[in-house]
């Protein structure tokens, strides 16, 4: 919510294309979530990361990756290796509560 | 890891009615019991939550009822209105979520005019 954003909100890409989807925040929490959520679907969790330049699996990291070099930034790469990209793509950060970002659409042409 | 059912998966009443919707779980060590709004397109919303040493809790219209012991938690809506028309989805946490949450395959409530 409030202090989570995310670029861009759509995305298109070519197959074979890795692409890099954007997630801030300013709630100076330490950690930070990339979910992913297909069409009447339930969230799935891809990487977490519990602090600076440390990041883990989720249960569905293949055809993913992650970095964290800021407590304010984790982006997500989308690599040519993950089968069925199209989905939103939605990142958190976490205090005592869990709050998501607005979300990228990414769709492969 | 956390195995996490919800019941039902579509939950349609009429405006005004109530509603509950259920969310069991099998983690035991489960401590925080969120739920979470989602509107179409939109992102999920914490709406209410509840921590395992309060057994109920309340804010306005919504409720959030835990029972540890059969480890199960609902949500309960009363005086639905039609903005309440949205997927609810539950993710209890066994380990103070740092892990990330498991989700819920989400209720789709229709509120019916």
């Amino acid at each position: 919510d409030g202090g989570i954003t995310q670029s861009p909100k759509y995305l298109f890409r070519k197959e074979g294309q890795n692409v890099t989807l954007s997630c801030e925040q300013n709630l100076n929490h330490d950690a930070m979530y990339w979910y992913r959520q297909d069409p009447g679907q339930g969230l799935r969790l891809i990487y977490y990361s519990q602090i600076v330049n440390d990041f883990q699996k989720g249960d569905i990291a293949e055809g993913y990756s992650v970095s964290r070099e800021k407590k304010e930034s984790f982006p997500l790469t989308v690599t040519s290796a993950q089968k069925n990209p199209t989905a939103f793509y939605l990142c958190a950060s976490r205090g005592n509560e869990q709050f998501f970002g607005p979300g990228t659409r990414l769709t492969v042409l | 890891g956390e195995n996490v059912e919800q019941h039902p998966s579509t939950l349609s009443v009429q405006e005004g009615d109530s509603a509950v919707i259920k969310c069991t779980y099998s983690d035991s060590a489960s401590n925080y019991f969120p739920w979470y709004k989602q509107e179409l397109g939109k992102r999920p919303q914490l709406i209410i939550d509840i921590r395992s040493n309060v057994g109920e809790k309340k804010d306005q219209r919504i409720a959030v009822t835990l029972n540890k012991t059969a480890k199960h938690f609902s949500l309960h809506i009363t005086e639905t209105q039609p903005e309440d028309s949205a997927v609810y989805f539950c993710a209890p946490d066994p380990g103070g979520g740092a892990d990330g949450l498991t989700f819920g395959k989400g209720t789709h409530l229709i509120i019916q005019p």
